[in-house]
């Protein structure tokens, strides 16, 4: 079947600082990628995704390549700010007409001054 | 993109109350849509998939007599908690797919407490 793993949080990291959140799947056929994000007390936007394997999603300085031979779709940010400060979401895609995202548990990032 | 609105944000409700929560695609016809459940400091978890013009298809153990899904339009999707207790308590979010959209579009959500 499908799933997302994803990295345990929180993550607590300094202004500046690199980030990086794990994410690997588990998918039949060929799956898009998504990362979305949370802020506190709202709903999900949609960071940014990649449709087929060494796709690179970007948006705000956040990046990921779809890594089709190990799976991963790790997120990375060269230097968090404070507003990074959210929940974000791997999420899978089975591409099937009107089959919902499998979405992984959820990383909290916390970024301090 | 394709906006998806939901409303009300946010609600309080006696309990033994119904409320009602509607998720709307803005700009481009839903043929699906989706309902999650969020618990604090939690994933979404997929409560059902509804189709315009057919039942909703409800996921294991989300009992479909207390959370009614009408897809009754290709923009219109509505979920109803009935007979509402404090353990529906939660922050429902409603999403939608599109004919020839590579991704699905999330509403706001809204934060449904029952007192």
């Amino acid at each position: 079947g499908n799933s997302v793993t994803q990295m345990e949080g929180p993550v607590t990291l300094s202004e500046e600082a690199f980030l990086t959140i794990n994410c690997t799947y588990t998918a039949t056929g060929y799956p898009s990628l998504f990362w979305y994000v949370q802020y506190p007390g709202e709903g999900l936007q949609l960071l940014l995704k990649a449709t087929k394997a060494d796709d690179k999603g970007s948006n705000k300085g956040f990046e990921a390549t779809y890594r089709k031979e190990t799976t991963s779709f790790h997120l990375e940010k060269g230097s968090v700010q404070v507003s990074d400060s959210a929940v974000y979401f791997c999420a899978l895609s089975p591409n099937q007409a009107g089959t919902a995202l499998i979405f992984g548990k959820g990383t909290t990032l916390s970024v301090s001054s | 993109g394709a906006v998806v609105s939901q409303h009300p944000s946010w609600v309080i409700c006696k309990s033994g109350t119904s409320v009602k929560i509607e998720c709307r695609s803005l700009d481009f016809q839903a043929t699906t849509m989706f309902w999650y459940r969020q618990f604090p400091k939690q994933s979404l978890m997929l409560m059902a998939t509804s189709n315009e013009g057919s039942k909703a298809t409800y996921e294991q153990g989300v009992e479909k007599d207390k959370f009614l899904i009408n897809h009754a339009s290709l923009t219109l999707s509505t979920l109803t908690v009935t007979s509402a207790h404090p353990e529906d308590s939660s922050f429902y979010i409603c999403s939608a797919w599109g004919q020839g959209y590579t991704e699905a579009f999330f509403g706001q959500g809204t934060r449904l407490t029952v007192v």
